[in-house]
């Protein structure tokens, strides 16, 4: 089984309806991560989270939001869906480690949102 | 603020070519820097990485080497493989909280 593990893997959403991406993890890190990927774009950060308590937004947090419903599991919710946020979505981890700085990131698989 | 900046693509080599992918950065603080590549519809998993300047991180017979004076950390392998066809992408740490910045990816593909 995958360390890191997303649902759905793709999902075809209309515009306006809510959507949640979920995300679970079994490595045991603290540190939880959503970016989004586009062509040319490369990965940009939406919401990372160090700690259940501890949410905090990335550089294109508009029209997103995030629950850490536990250490393991970081949900990703479009309030609103709107095509421009059709995408690949992925989901990582990391460890703190010492101080959190050397430490890598795993990812899922991600998961495919077209918005129509 | 912090960035990343590698070549654009796509690179395109004859099996057993030399490769070389450029990123350079710009961070507050002393950051990590990665490579991590991505192969067709897969997640992105760790190539290497280097945690301190003169650092060379090697993995598959990739290696990047981190070079403080320049702000670079470019990928290198000395033969490539048609199976090394993918999107490499470099990746800094740094700064409060230590989140990880991207750059926009470099594909690449090896022809036989």
């Amino acid at each position: 089984d995958a360390d890191v593990t997303q649902t759905p893997r793709n999902r075809i959403t209309k515009t306006g309806k809510r959507i949640m991406l979920e995300c679970s993890q079994t490595k045991g890190h603290d540190r939880m991560y959503w970016y989004r990927q586009d062509p040319g774009l490369g990965l940009r950060l939406i919401y990372y989270s160090f700690d259940v308590k501890d949410i905090n937004k990335g550089e294109i947090s508009d029209g997103y939001s995030v629950s850490r419903q536990a250490q393991a599991k970081f949900s990703l919710s479009l309030e609103s869906a709107i095509p421009n946020q059709t995408a690949l979505y992925f989901c990582a981890t990391s460890d703190t480690g010492t101080g959190g700085r050397n430490t890598e990131a795993f990812f899922g698989q991600g998961t495919r949102l077209t918005v129509v | 603020g912090n960035s990343v900046t590698q070549m654009e693509g796509p690179v395109t080599l004859s099996e057993e070519a030399f490769l070389t992918i450029n990123c350079t950065y710009t961070a507050t603080g002393y950051p990590s820097l990665f490579w991590y590549v991505q192969y067709p519809g897969e997640g992105l998993q760790l190539l290497l990485k280097a945690t301190k300047a003169d650092d060379k991180g090697s993995n598959k017979g990739f290696e990047a080497t981190y070079r403080k004076e320049t702000t670079s950390f470019h990928l290198e392998k000395g033969s490539v493989q048609v199976s090394d066809s993918a999107v490499y992408f470099c990746a800094l740490k740094a700064g409060q909280g230590f989140s990880f910045i991207f750059g926009k990816g470099t594909r690449l593909l090896v022809k036989p």
